[in-house]
């Protein structure tokens, strides 16, 4: 099956730095990519839509100044959570839609100290 | 727009007996259909899907689920549970056309397998 590989896996970083988390389909392309937060015990909640070559679609009520997303390649998308406070302190999940089927990286837990 | 709902967030079960993991769905056009599993700090898994055909899907591990149009529904089940098992598990729904293929999830359930 398809394979989306997402990293680092777990991060702790200072209140007021950047973090980058990666995401790759290894063995397929993916022309769109998708970021979501997930806080603990609760669903998953869609930050943004990542497309190949253009600007992200954030959903309502997501910075994004804040959730910086690049997608510079067929095969990976970065997500830059910029000056980083303790509420931001999350899980956060990327997945990447081959036809009809998502594949979902492994998250990353993001914690601010 | 689609909406999934997840009526249990828990459901205790012993191992052996059999579950089901209830979701509903709304949604003004036809869907794609799907269970997910998350064990603790990791991403989702498919467990299964289903895209047309047989309303009745299967996974290799034992669970089933089946589409009910009628009752807009894609209950999940297993007619006998393990330890392994315990685990979150997410209904989800995307629509066929349009919708930009976002899933749509519903809040979860924990399934937690009890000896």
């Amino acid at each position: 099956g398809a394979v989306v590989s997402q990293h680092p896996s777990r991060v702790i970083c200072k209140s007021g730095t950047s973090v980058k988390i990666e995401c790759r389909s290894l063995d397929f392309q993916a022309t769109t990519m998708f970021w979501y937060r997930q806080f603990p015990k609760q669903s998953l909640m869609l930050m943004a839509t990542s497309n190949e070559g253009s600007k992200a679609t954030y959903e309502q009520g997501v910075e994004k100044d804040k959730f910086l997303i690049n997608h510079a390649s067929l095969t990976l998308s970065t997500l830059t959570v910029t000056s980083a406070h303790p509420e931001d302190s999350s899980f956060y999940i990327c997945s990447a839609r081959r036809i009809a089927e998502a594949f979902f990286g492994q998250g990353t837990r993001l914690t601010v100290v | 727009a689609q909406s999934v709902t997840q009526l249990d967030s828990q459901v205790p079960v012993f191992e052996e007996a059999p579950v089901e993991l209830r979701c509903n769905y709304s949604s003004s056009v036809s869907v794609y259909l799907f269970w997910y599993v998350q064990y603790p700090n990791q991403g989702l898994q498919l467990l299964l899907k289903y895209l047309s055909g047989s309303t009745l899907v299967k996974s290799i591990n034992g669970f089933e689920a089946e589409f009910n149009k009628s009752q807009t529904s894609f209950h999940l089940r297993k007619p006998s549970v393990h330890i392994s098992d315990t685990a979150e598990y997410f209904c989800a729904v995307s629509a066929i056309t349009g919708g930009g293929n976002k899933l749509t999830f519903g809040t979860g359930t924990q399934l937690k397998v009890e000896l």
